[in-house]
């Protein structure tokens, strides 16, 4: 998980509230992806981005919004949070066709 | 629909033992097919890849079987030791300007002493 790193780490929200995610590389990768993880479900893509200034939408994007205003950063957004949103969220950078460098996740639950 | 496959959800194998973990897919937009470890607490790790161009990939006890007719590839754990208890999960990647990663559901592996 070197060179990815994610901010917080745990968070309790109530529903309804809302907060802003944060992952931060230092590896000058072009490429940053948001994922979630559930039980039984592996991982699944929010929200990704290609480079600065551009962000696109994943398999599971409602509900959740994204901005790449630096390249080292991807920040993600919930508007107004819902149980459904209690998950384990993890950030990954690439560079061109290289591996994809996972943060450490940020455990999010919604009461 | 789950475009990435994986079986078995938990698996126990003993000390020395050989685990195995198998995926299939649909999509013959995929160009790449790693697998990611991950231990508790913390993020997916890159253990081993493989390109539907070979058929077989090894790397020290770790080794991909790739079946592109099938559809199909699967991981093999020689020798499984307590430390490679683990989840592991499958991906597919879309090829292109995107690369983006599919995933399977994920195996979880418990490797008994």
């Amino acid at each position: 998980n070197a060179g990815v790193t994610q901010t917080p780490k745990f968070r309790v929200l109530k529903t309804g509230q809302s907060m802003t995610l944060l992952c931060a590389q230092d590896m000058n990768h072009e490429y940053m992806y948001w994922y979630r993880q559930d039980p039984g479900m592996g991982l699944r893509l929010i929200h990704y981005s290609v480079g600065e200034g551009t962000t696109a939408k994943g398999e599971v994007p409602d509900g959740y919004n994204v901005s790449r205003l630096k390249k080292q950063n991807f920040l993600l957004g919930l508007e107004s949070a819902a149980p459904s949103q209690t998950s384990v969220y993890f950030c990954a950078a690439r560079m061109g066709q290289g591996e994809q460098y996972f943060g450490p996740g940020t455990r999010l639950t919604v009461t | 629909q789950q475009q990435v496959k994986q079986s078995p959800q938990s698996l126990i194998v003993q000390k020395g033992g050989i685990s195995i973990i198998n995926c299939a897919y649909e999509n013959t937009a995929f160009d790449y097919f790693p697998w990611y470890q991950q231990f508790p607490g913390k993020g997916p790790a890159l253990l081993i890849a493989i390109r539907p161009d070979v058929s077989e990939k090894k790397e020290g006890r770790f080794t991909i079987s790739f079946n592109k007719s099938a559809k199909q590839f699967s991981l093999h754990i020689m020798d499984s030791q307590p430390g490679d208890s683990a989840t592991y999960f499958c991906a597919a990647r879309y090829g292109g300007a995107t690369n983006k990663l599919i995933f399977g559901t994920g195996t979880l592996l418990a490797v008994q002493p």
